[in-house]
């Protein structure tokens, strides 16, 4: 089954304690993205990637790191949580297809940093 | 940056009435991507319009965009239980009709009584 997977689905941490959710999809997509997502502010984008070892920022990349050394993975790394990183995030991939992409999203990683 | 505006931010209504969501960019949309999301849950992806005055369907659902307005409505007809979640359009930043860099408005939250 075509599907994002991530890693772990709940985390409740502490601020400072690194953390890394992980992402995983089984379609050979080329690009990946991270998003949060907040009450009132909708999703942004976190960071993305076009490719293996290929990363760029998106809207909201502070406080976050990625990597891309597999085409399948695209971690997300706390080095620091703070609490204002408490959010809901979503890892996608996509392919495109003539004009247009097809983005797919992960079931999400709800994450509270006391 | 581009801002997205939806409209209403929650909608009720009786399941069988028909509805419709509005999105209203402050930039030319070269690309409108509507998804929808159950609470807490991934992004599911409806819809992707990209010309002006394009419209498509997709059982019950129907999006449209007008360009010239900078806007995209959803419409469901004989609105159903299944249909309520949260809906979420998101534009192309990048004018390339791809789905990589999206911004996203704060979504409209759908419950639709039996």
């Amino acid at each position: 089954e075509a599907q994002v997977t991530q890693n772990p689905r709940y985390l409740i941490t502490v601020t400072g304690k690194k953390l890394t959710v992980t992402c995983s999809q089984n379609m050979n997509h080329e690009y990946m993205s991270w998003y949060r997502q907040d009450p009132g502010l909708g999703l942004r984008q976190i960071y993305y990637s076009m490719n293996v070892e290929v990363t760029d920022k998106g809207d909201v990349p502070e406080g976050y790191k990625v990597s891309r050394k597999e085409k399948r993975n695209f971690p997300l790394i706390l080095e620091s949580p703070s609490p204002n990183q408490t959010s809901l995030y979503f890892c996608a991939s996509s392919f495109r297809q003539g004009y247009t992409d097809t983005q797919y999203f992960g079931p999400g990683t709800r994450l509270t940093v006391l | 940056s581009q801002e997205l505006e939806q409209s209403p931010q929650s909608l009720i209504v009786q399941e069988g009435k028909n509805l419709t969501i509005n999105c209203t960019s402050s930039k030319t949309l070269y690309g409108l991507y509507w998804y929808k999301q159950k609470y807490g849950e991934g992004l599911i992806f409806l819809m992707m319009l990209q010309k002006g005055g394009e419209e498509k369907s997709h059982e019950k659902i129907t999006a449209k965009l007008d360009e010239k307005k900078q806007q995209s409505s959803l419409h469901i007809t004989a609105s159903q239980p299944s249909h309520a979640g949260i809906y979420l359009c998101g534009a192309d930043r990048t004018f390339s009709g791809s789905a990589r860099q999206l911004t996203f408005g704060s979504g409209t939250q759908l419950t639709v009584l039996p």
